[in-house]
């Protein structure tokens, strides 16, 4: 079956400007996660989704960041005014969140390389 | 806060030989420590993973350890091929969904 899918792939976009990132999780899978990949680093926690709501945001660095996935589905990122620090790649991550089990495992999309000139 | 120390940063092994990376946690409560393999362009794949109530797991070629009371884990992969070539990356989860990752090893095998 299909895996978890994000788009764009890259975006470029200019300092100030508004830019949104999809994820389109597994089929079925409740939780969903948001990290951002810097260069040479390991992925950096941003959000946890569990259905509709956000369990946990502590991770957006500030205010500048929301996402939302309103039907307990596709999520999408929201970046506002945004700054050449924001510049990364953007990884979406799904699973079925039965702890404990193998159905925890998460499942990560290609991500979206976000260019901040 | 939490933290995921990773070491080496790189790794050059010669085909056939094997290749280990360490990782250590700081947080006790941490329960579960997946290993993702991720190429170039791609998001990170799990290959391995280990609960806190284990001490080993082994899968084919890859195994991983556990020492709970020193926290740290470590990633065992036996007779490399240049597919394994890839950025490693360790993480560590405390309760139920917070994945903190370490900052990767780029494994380099020589053919």
């Amino acid at each position: 079956g299909a895996g978890v899918s994000q788009t764009p792939s890259n975006k470029v976009t200019e300092k100030g400007k508004y830019v949104e990132l999809r994820c389109d999780p597994i089929s079925g899978h409740t939780a969903l996660y948001w990290y951002r990949q810097s260069l040479g680093q390991g992925p950096e926690f941003l959000i946890y989704f569990q259905g509709t709501g956000a369990a946990d945001d502590s991770g957006l660095p500030n205010d500048r960041f929301f996402a939302v996935r309103p039907e307990g589905s596709v999520s999408t990122l929201k970046i506002q005014r945004t700054e050449r620090g924001d510049s990364a790649v953007y990884l979406c991550a799904s699973s079925l969140s039965r702890l404990w089990t193998a159905q925890e495992t998460q499942y990560f999309g290609p991500g979206t390389r976000l260019l901040v000139l | 806060g939490e933290n995921v120390e990773q070491h080496p940063s790189t790794l050059s092994v010669q085909e056939g030989d094997s290749a280990v990376i360490k990782c250590t946690y700081s947080d006790s409560a941490s329960n579960y420590f997946p290993w993702y393999k991720q190429e170039l362009g791609k998001g990170p794949q799990l290959i391995i993973d280990i609960r806190s109530n284990v001490g080993e797991k082994k899968d084919q070629r890859i195994a991983v350890t556990l020492n709970k009371t020193a926290k740290h884990f470590s990633l065992h992969i036996t007779e490399t091929q240049p597919e394994d070539s890839a950025v490693y990356f360790c993480a560590a989860r405390a309760g139920t969904y917070k994945y903190i990752f370490g900052t990767g090893t780029r494994l380099k095998v020589l053919a």
